[in-house]
């Protein structure tokens, strides 16, 4: 079966720096893999989904990469701010026709001011 | 509604008690998903609908866990005879297109005790 890894340690950065967190995988390689992030007592937020045939996709300040020979993603926050500071989910595609996703267990983000 | 709603935001049972909670999707999306979070965990898949079909439900950890969606709007999960390991957060999302994502609820958080 898929497993997904995440860093497990928070990562702490300053504002204003560029945040890089890492997404894992084993086995097959999904069409796609989405990002969300999740705030205490919330459910996840929606942030990108990028598909095997893409290399780059940027949202704002966000940006996501797919390697999908290194089995790889990264998502990048540029000039991040406090309100950056999330849990943030790397899901990704289970084959079976119906955009059901695995999810991995997050990264959690702490910007400092 | 403009969101998921879902309710109670909170449920706490005696063990040995039967629960049921509710899902309010998007309207109009299609889809509908059931995902259990553990603390520190990312969500978990439990069971897919479409429309008012339940087409995957793989993700049920036991037959004391039963969901419905009669109408193919609003979903019902029921756990019966809860134990101490049901407890977690419950999370319900509905899709409208892949691309999109999933809007999730902000989850019940099931406490047994």
């Amino acid at each position: 079966s898929q497993k997904i890894e995440q860093n497990s340690e928070a990562l702490n950065i300053q504002e204003g720096k560029t945040a890089t967190l890492t997404c894992n995988y084993t086995n097959y390689s999904p069409a796609y893999l989405q990002w969300y992030r999740q705030d205490p007592g919330r459910g996840p937020v929606f942030l990108l989904l990028i598909r095997e045939n893409e290399k780059e996709k940027r949202k704002e300040r966000l940006k996501v990469t797919f390697d999908t020979t290194l089995k790889q993603s990264l998502f990048h926050i540029t000039a991040s701010q406090p309100a950056d500071s999330a849990t943030y989910l790397c899901a990704l595609e289970n084959p079976g026709g119906y955009n059901k996703l695995i999810f991995g267990a997050g990264t959690r983000l702490a910007v400092h001011p | 509604g403009a969101g998921v709603s879902q309710s109670p935001r909170y449920k706490v049972a005696k063990r040995g008690q039967d629960v049921a909670l509710r899902c309010d999707p998007i309207s109009g999306h299609v889809s509908l998903f059931w995902y259990q979070q553990a603390l520190g965990q990312g969500p978990e898949f439990l069971t897919y609908f479409q429309n008012e079909a339940q087409l995957d439900k793989s993700g049920l950890p036991s037959d004391r866990f039963f969901a419905e969606r009669p109408e193919g709007s609003v979903s019902t999960l029921k756990i019966q005879r809860t134990q101490q390991e049901d407890s977690a957060v419950y999370l319900c999302a509905s899709s409208l297109r892949q691309a999109d994502g999933y809007t999730f609820g902000s989850g019940t958080r099931l406490t047994v005790v």
